[in-house]
């Protein structure tokens, strides 16, 4: 079985404070996603990643970046934590190869923030 | 590119009553379009998937859905309600390259015993 992990379940921090957000992916996958997932307005993809090193803006990506050194795990991170960051957060990964399941994203099971 | 909408935010069954969750898609192409769950505190989870084969798409416990070009329509269905699929249904569309998906605003779904 795919398995998407996020570092944590929960967390809470102060506004203007440094926030990374952890996901690691078991299956090899090329392509990496960070979102947020907000009542009545679905998922939203902050960025995503294709290979090591890369990375592409989302549809949201201000106020974030990411990193990804290795294919395996892709960092989310808030440079200043603010209360509009207060969210669930949710990563997901995919492959590129057909028969892998091209096209299908796994999810991790997501990361609630509270930013007060 | 490619757009999905939920026409339902809430719907609410009783157990063993039929389920119809409703999608509309826009789209130049021939699209590709799936069915996610998510279960409460749960990650989402792939219920089915329409890459442009078969126009009836089964999907895991009991769900399928049909895509009607016609209609632009990729409703989800599933013939008798049970407890356990009370959850948060999302209609996604896959919109350029690198398996971006666009996700619908979702639909809560209630099964009432």
């Amino acid at each position: 079985d795919v398995k998407v992990t996020q570092s944590s379940r929960y967390l809470v921090k102060r506004t203007g404070e440094k926030v990374f957000l952890e996901c690691v992916q078991d299956m090899d996958h090329e392509n990496m996603f960070w979102y947020r997932q907000d009542p009545g307005l679905g998922l939203r993809l902050i960025y995503f990643s294709y290979d090591v090193k890369m990375k592409e803006k989302g549809d949201i990506p201000e106020g974030y970046s990411v990193s990804r050194e290795k294919k395996e795990r892709f960092s989310l991170i808030l440079e200043s934590a603010s209360t509009n960051q207060t969210s669930m957060y949710l990563c997901a990964s995919s492959s590129t190869v057909w028969g892998q399941g091209f096209h299908e994203q796994y999810f991790g099971p997501g990361t609630r923030l509270t930013v007060t | 590119a490619q757009s999905v909408t939920q026409l339902d935010s809430h719907v609410s069954v009783s157990e063993g009553t039929p389920v119809l969750l409703r999608c509309n898609y826009s789209s130049s192409y021939s699209p590709s379009l799936f069915w996610y769950v998510q279960h409460p505190n749960k990650g989402l989870q792939l219920l089915l998937k329409y890459t442009s084969a078969a126009t009836l798409v089964k999907g895991i416990n009991g769900f399928e859905a049909e895509f009607k070009k016609s209609e632009t329509s990729f409703h989800l269905t599933k013939p008798s309600a049970h407890m356990s699929d009370a959850a948060e249904y999302f209609c996604v569309g896959l919109n350029g390259g690198y398996n971006k998906l666009i996700f619908g605003a979702g639909t809560r779904l209630a099964v009432h015993p």
